[in-house]
């Protein structure tokens, strides 16, 4: 069975300071998604990432695929309160399948 | 261009009761997913469609779930009779089967809160 592990299940922090979380699995990905569910809604998708080694940022947020494309991470910078939320990776296998992580909610203090 | 549209967004009913979603997808989106999301956790696959064809169903509970596309745009989800358990948000996705890997981009409905008392 595969699975994504996502680290902390949980984050609370005061504005302005900065985190990670990360996605690990054994398994080996195509290409991985990171979404933010906010309360009440679904998942909105804010990237994906397909090459091993791979870094994104989207303002504050960089993303970055390993090497071997078995984890992930997302780095935050200078949290808002506007980033509290539930933030979901998900890795793509063969076969259009996809697997979700269990999520790290995160909470930012104003 | 308009996202997943689900309804209804709240539902309350008691065990053993039955119960339907709605789900319409973007449009021109092949491919349509249910999850079934557990408060504190992750969305959980129940089916996956590709067009009016089931892709993944292995974790849909059988006995009591079911679900249709017809006409591979639209797609229902009932549960009956539903149990305590069920209670949950049931996510809609769609996404657009490209062969990149912009086709695993999924695109979410607000869901559909469930109450089972």
């Amino acid at each position: 069975t595969q699975l994504l592990e996502q680290s902390p299940q949980f984050l609370s922090i005061q504005e302005g300071e900065n985190l990670t979380v990360y996605c690990n699995s054994s398994s080996v990905f195509s290409s991985l998604q990171w979404y933010r569910q906010e309360p009440g809604e679904g998942p909105v998708l804010l990237v994906t990432v397909v090459t091993g080694g791979e870094v994104k940022k989207l303002k504050r947020l960089t993303f970055q695929f390993g090497d071997a494309r078995k984890d992930s991470s997302l780095h935050i910078t200078a949290a808002q309160t506007g980033d509290t939320g539930l933030y979901l990776c998900a890795g793509n296998t063969g076969g259009f399948k996809t697997i979700f992580g269990a999520g790290t909610r995160l909470f930012v203090k104003a | 261009e308009a996202g997943v549209a689900q309804s209804p967004r709240y539902k309350i009913i008691e065990k053993r009761q039955s119960v339907a979603f709605w789900c319409n997808p973007i449009s021109g989106h092949a491919t349509l997913y249910w999850y079934q999301q557990i408060l504190g956790q992750g969305p959980k696959l129940l089916i996956q469609f590709q067009n009016n064809g089931v892709v993944d169903d292995s974790q849909l509970p059988k006995d009591r779930f079911s679900a249709e596309r017809l006409k591979g745009v639209d797609s229902t989800l009932k549960i009956q009779p539903a149990k305590l358990e069920d209670s949950a948000v049931y996510l809609c996705a769609s996404s657009s089967p490209t062969g990149a890997a912009s086709s695993y981009e999924q695109y979410f409905g607000p869901g559909t809160r469930l109450t089972v008392t």
